[in-house]
């Protein structure tokens, strides 16, 4: 079965360092997502993808960050100037189909960002 | 704000035994998600509930929707101890056409003990 793929699965960076999360999603899905979790929290929505543009993003999706879909596969979450806070899991997420569709978002094993 | 709250937070259960999972939320919304996330390990999905009054089931689990209540269940037949996992509902506000956007719950970790 298809997956979405995440390298690296651990990051380590010193704080105000620039970091790159690279994501493979689905290779027929059009709509891409990031995500991130806390340790021990609730999965939170960063950003959504379609049609080369963001969709939405959140609130935590400030200009530190950014994506990018630079060629027909990849698709990454740069963070400029990274923070403590910004330690977390960061799950990319693909779908085939956008809102108010049978077919749910399909997640990567995620990135561990761990800030120093 | 969106706000999806599922209890309880921590479920410890015997094997075999039957329980249910709350999911509430704050908005107008009939399309959900339940996820299961085992330690350390991504998020799979596990059904998708459309509208009010879908249920679907899949082996032990059963979820349900309730759009007026702005309810979900996640019930759990004679669990077994396979099951032990954090469970996530989530809630689609994303505009049909457009990509989804979902908010997730708090999350309900189960662990089911022999």
């Amino acid at each position: 079965e298809p997956e979405v793929t995440q390298t690296p699965s651990h990051q380590v960076t010193q704080m105000g360092q620039e970091v790159i999360l690279r994501c493979v999603p689905i290779s027929n899905h059009l709509y891409f997502y990031w995500y991130r979790q806390i340790l021990g929290q609730k999965v939170e929505f960063l950003v959504s993808f379609y049609n080369n543009e963001i969709s939405e993003k959140s609130e935590i999706f400030d200009d530190q960050f950014s994506v990018e879909r630079p060629d027909g596969s990849n698709f990454t979450l740069k963070i400029r100037s990274t923070k403590l806070e910004d330690s977390a899991m960061y799950f990319c997420a693909s779908s085939r189909r956008g809102a108010n569709s049978n077919q749910p978002q399909h997640f990567g094993d995620g990135t561990r960002l761990s800030i120093l | 704000e969106l706000k999806v709250e599922q209890n309880p937070l921590f479920l410890s259960m015997q094997e075999g035994k039957n329980y249910t999972i709350y999911c509430n939320y704050s908005t107008t919304s009939d399309r959900l998600y339940w996820y299961r996330q085992d330690p350390g390990k991504s998020l799979e999905s596990l059904f998708v509930l459309l509208s009010n009054g879908a249920v679907k089931q899949e082996g032990r689990l059963m979820a349900s929707l309730d759009t007026k209540a702005r309810l979900s269940t996640l019930h759990i037949t004679a669990a077994v101890h396979d099951l032990s996992a954090t469970y996530f509902c989530a809630v689609d506000i994303g505009d049909t056409g457009t990509a989804s956007k979902l908010t997730f719950g708090t999350g309900t970790r189960l662990q089911v003990t022999l």
